[in-house]
């Protein structure tokens, strides 16, 4: 695709419900990156799929928290019984290769509320 | 974990100034990056430096590395309204499989 596209843009669930975010990175683009952004903070790092290897899931926050990636394509974000913490917005990026050796195409984010 | 702090947290200018952000990051990097946010959407990228680099111009932006320090600057010459968003530095570790991880930012308010 054009670029990278997330989904649902928005989402309100109740506490405790599960919730599964989409991402659809650029066609070719080997790595694929979830950050979570809390309202006025910073971008908190989750997890990063490079090609084959392993992903680096060492910023999940807990093990309600888990991400799959299909081949080099669609990754799904899942949130199981989720908090009110866990509202956020959810940035999912893609690149050519890891690392910062190319430009890293953030898509617009997925908007979770937890109530 | 975040590798980069920027500073400062927010900065409020008059259109025409310039805008000086500071990234400090923590481990040995081979490249850094600066990207744009917008009202809390995806980021933007705005440019790369590689660690051999000291400094890079690209319109009116200029970024500086200091890899002894650890640090880089952002500056953003003769700023305009349009400016106003958030600036994050992103780095990675000088390994060949690496994450990135991104700072956490700095708040311009450019005042027309």
């Amino acid at each position: 695709g054009a670029g990278v596209s997330q989904s649902p843009s928005n989402k309100v669930t109740e506490k405790g419900k599960d919730v599964e975010l989409r991402c659809d990175p650029i066609s070719g683009h080997t790595a694929l990156y979830w950050y979570r952004q809390r309202l006025g903070q910073g971008l908190e790092f989750l997890i990063y799929f490079q090609g084959n290897s392993a992903p680096d899931k060492s910023g999940l926050p807990s093990d309600r928290f888990s991400a799959e990636r299909t081949g080099e394509s669609v990754s799904t974000l899942t949130i199981q019984r989720t908090q009110q913490e866990d509202s956020a917005v959810y940035l999912c990026a893609s690149s050519l290769g890891g690392g910062l050796r190319n430009t890293i195409y953030f898509g617009e984010g997925s908007w979770l509320t937890v109530v | 974990s975040q590798q980069g702090e920027e500073d400062p947290q927010a900065l409020s200018i008059q259109e025409g100034e310039n805008a000086t952000m500071n990234c400090s990051y923590k481990t040995s990097i081979n490249n850094l990056q600066w990207y744009r946010q917008n009202s809390g959407r995806g980021l933007v990228h705005l440019i790369l430096i590689r660690s051999n680099e000291r400094e890079k111009h690209s319109g009116r932006l200029r970024v500086t590395l200091d890899t002894s320090k650890k640090s880089s600057s952002l500056l953003i010459t003769a700023s305009r309204a349009a400016d106003t968003a958030s600036y994050f530095c992103a780095t990675g570790d000088s390994g060949g499989y690496q994450k990135v991880t991104f700072g956490t930012g700095t708040k311009l308010q450019v005042i027309p």
